[in-house]
């Protein structure tokens, strides 16, 4: 069975400043991939980044990398430049990567707020 | 290319009640899956269809149960509905490949049972 552990309810973060939001994971799979997701109060689940359990390097897009560190089970989300439309709740989950598999394990989540 | 559409995007139902939710999967998607989030947890997996076929289930009782179309639309139905049934019905869809198969999320359904 796959798990996520989010251990921060709610983080405030300066506009501008960067943050680092904690994803801990438990899967006993070689093979996975490792998702954030934002969700703003709109309630759809917004993808933001992706992370395969082969993958050497860490990934980025934009704003938003991923600090993954597979000894220690960990996929933290870190954005930088902080806007005030970041604020939302974020979400990891993962994936075990079978064809046809299309099951996410969500964390429990992060709720971002961004001060002006 | 349109994304995934949901509706209804609210709903009240009373206890005992049928429901049905819609879900129209994004072009070229051709696996749908349904999640339900409750209030201040991350989403949970219903299950999710392939070819018209549920092929993965999470842990939910038999009175959720779905569909999937030849059109690759869905719907979610929930028999006897619960106080705990109460939540937000996400849909979502993808490629079914595999890799970084990244699901693409409606805006949901939100659901209060009184």
């Amino acid at each position: 069975a796959q798990k996520i552990t989010q251990t921060q309810p709610g983080m405030f973060v300066q506009e501008k400043e960067a943050v680092t939001l904690d994803c801990t994971y438990d899967t006993s799979d070689p093979s996975y991939g490792l998702f954030w997701y934002k969700q703003p109060s709109s309630g759809e689940m917004i993808f933001l980044i992706y992370q395969g359990s082969y993958d050497q390097q860490n990934a980025t897009e934009g704003r938003y990398s991923l600090n993954f560190q597979k000894a220690r089970k960990s996929a933290n989300l870190v954005i930088s430049a902080s806007q005030l439309g970041d604020s939302a709740m974020y979400f990891c989950a993962m994936r075990v990567l079978n064809f046809g598999n299309e099951k996410l394990t969500f964390g429990t989540g992060t709720r971002l707020t961004i001060i002006p | 290319e349109t994304g995934v559409t949901q509706s209804p995007t609210h709903l009240i139902k009373t206890r005992g009640q049928q429901v049905t939710l819609r879900c129209s999967s994004q072009s070229g998607h051709n696996t749908v899956s349904w999640y339900q989030q409750a209030l201040g947890q991350g989403p949970q997996f219903i299950f999710q269809y392939y070819r018209e076929e549920e092929n993965g289930r999470g842990n939910f009782p038999p009175r959720f149960s779905g569909l999937q179309f030849p059109n690759y639309s869905s719907e979610l139905n929930v028999n006897a509905l619960e106080l705990d049934d109460s939540a937000l019905y996400l849909c979502a869809s993808s490629s079914g490949a595999d890799g970084a198969n990244v699901l693409t999320f409606g805006a949901g359904s939100r659901l209060t049972v009184l």
